[in-house]
């Protein structure tokens, strides 16, 4: 069965204090890997979309990696405007059918 | 309007009453999808439709009846809910459901059954 975990569950950080949020999955057919923001009473926000080991992609102050285990999403000079709730979801092949899993996501509150 | 929108953003019902949610996506996208979306719990895919065509359901009571008129719309029927429905409920949509889509997100209704 596809597992995604993501670690911390939740993460205070100073303003500008630099660190990464986890999310580590056990997939067969590994299609893609997803990072999405979620906003208190609003629907997850896409960020990036990962497909292969190596892959890199950044986007202002968030940079997404992946290697075969696990993904990282760095958080360099945070600004309180990026308190939000992470989710990482993977897409794998299952018995012909293309499945979406999520984690249970890291909150992330940053302070001024 | 752009992206996807749902309506009611809130919802409060008994268990004995009959209510319907909407979805319409402006992303020219051939797939939608019902997801629940509960306290401390990852999001469950509930419903998947491919050019109308349902090819998903991942073992939802039946109180729980999904419509799909054309791939602009998603509609989620309820009937004789129970208090653990209580959720927020995503629609998103998708360029197809294989292959390496992104799926976009509605900002949900929160339902809570009384």
């Amino acid at each position: 069965e596809d597992q995604v975990t993501q670690s911390p569950e939740a993460l205070r950080l100073q303003e500008g204090e630099s660190s990464s949020l986890n999310c580590s999955y056990t997939v067969s057919g590994l299609r893609g890997l997803f990072w999405y923001r979620q906003d208190p009473g609003k629907g997850p926000e896409f960020l990036f979309t990962l497909y292969s080991a190596g892959e890199e992609k950044e986007k202002e102050r968030l940079k997404a990696t992946l290697t075969k285990k696990e993904s990282f999403l760095h958080i360099t000079a945070p600004k309180p405007e990026d308190s939000a709730t992470y989710l990482c979801a993977v897409q794998a092949e299952s018995g012909g059918y293309q499945k979406v899993t999520f984690g249970t996501g890291t909150k992330l509150q940053v302070i001024p | 309007e752009t992206g996807v929108t749902q309506t009611p953003r809130h919802l409060v019902m008994g268990m004995t009453n009959k209510k319907s949610l909407k979805c319409e996506q402006h992303l020219g996208h051939n797939a939608m999808y019902w997801y629940k979306q509960s306290a401390k719990k990852p999001l469950e895919l509930m419903f998947v439709y491919n050019f109308k065509e349902q090819t998903e359901n991942n073992s939802v009571p039946s109180r729980f009846s999904p419509e799909c008129p054309n791939s602009s719309h998603l509609f989620l029927h309820l009937h004789t809910l129970q208090p653990e429905d209580s959720a927020l409920y995503l629609c998103a949509s998708a360029t197809a459901p294989a292959g390496q889509e992104t799926q976009y997100f509605g900002p949900g209704t929160r339902l809570l059954v009384l």
